[in-house]
């Protein structure tokens, strides 16, 4: 069936404008999360959601930065006034609760 | 080797060789591990987990061990082909957390 996936796969912005990224998870899949990576560093963890309870909010490095997840599926990364440093490719992965995560190809986020 | 910055670790083999890539976890409460590879503009993909009840576990072509003395996990590849080559992450969780930590990633690099 369908991976997860992410669109734009490429955005570039200026700096101080708002940015949306979007991601379709697996059908079915409960657990929806979303990272950051730099160049040539890890995974950094940004939000969490999993099913109807409240979301884990504890990676998000500044309160420009929001998440959604709209009826339990397609979730939507928001970033406020972006700034150069926000630059990277941010991640969603989707799974079920406690089973490996599948990750999207990713959208690469220039801020000019 | 290890190099600082922007580089990632390297491991560069010949096709054919075994690989071994290492990583050291954390967290001494890490209870499930994984390791991701990750293609260039791609996602991460699991290859393969383990739990801290095992020190060893065999898929195809690969193995991991763990040991958790010295919290130390690593990925062996056998007969590494050149589409093995891609950065490689492991991943710990510490129990009742769905949310990984991510290790800084090897760059695996085959030569035919």
């Amino acid at each position: 069936g369908a991976g997860v996936s992410q669109s734009p796969s490429n955005k570039v912005t200026e700096k101080g404008k708002d940015v949306e990224l979007r991601c379709d998870p697996i059908s079915g899949h409960t657990a929806l999360y979303w990272y950051r990576q730099s160049l040539g560093q890890g995974l950094e963890f940004l939000i969490y959601f999993q099913g109807n309870s409240a979301p884990d909010k504890s990676g998000l490095p500044s309160d420009r930065f929001s998440a959604e997840r709209t009826g339990g599926s397609v979730s939507t990364l928001t970033i406020q006034r972006t700034q150069q440093e926000d630059s990277a490719v941010y991640l969603c992965a989707s799974s079920l609760i406690g089973d490996e995560q599948y990750f999207g190809p990713g959208t690469r986020l220039t801020v000019t | 080797g290890e190099s600082v910055g922007l580089h990632l670790p390297t491991l560069s083999v010949q096709e054919g060789d075994n690989s071994i890539i290492n990583c050291a976890y954390s967290n001494s409460a890490s209870d499930y591990f994984i390791w991701y590879k990750q293609e260039s503009g791609k996602g991460p993909q699991f290859i393969i987990d383990i739990r801290s009840n095992m020190d060893k576990r065999q898929g195809q072509r690969v193995t991991v061990l763990l040991n958790k003395t010295v919290k130390h996990l690593s990925l062996q590849i056998a007969a590494t082909q050149p589409g093995d080559s891609a950065v490689y992450f492991c991943a710990e969780i510490s129990g009742g957390s769905y949310i990984p930590t991510f290790g800084r990633g090897t760059s695996l690099i085959v030569h035919p």
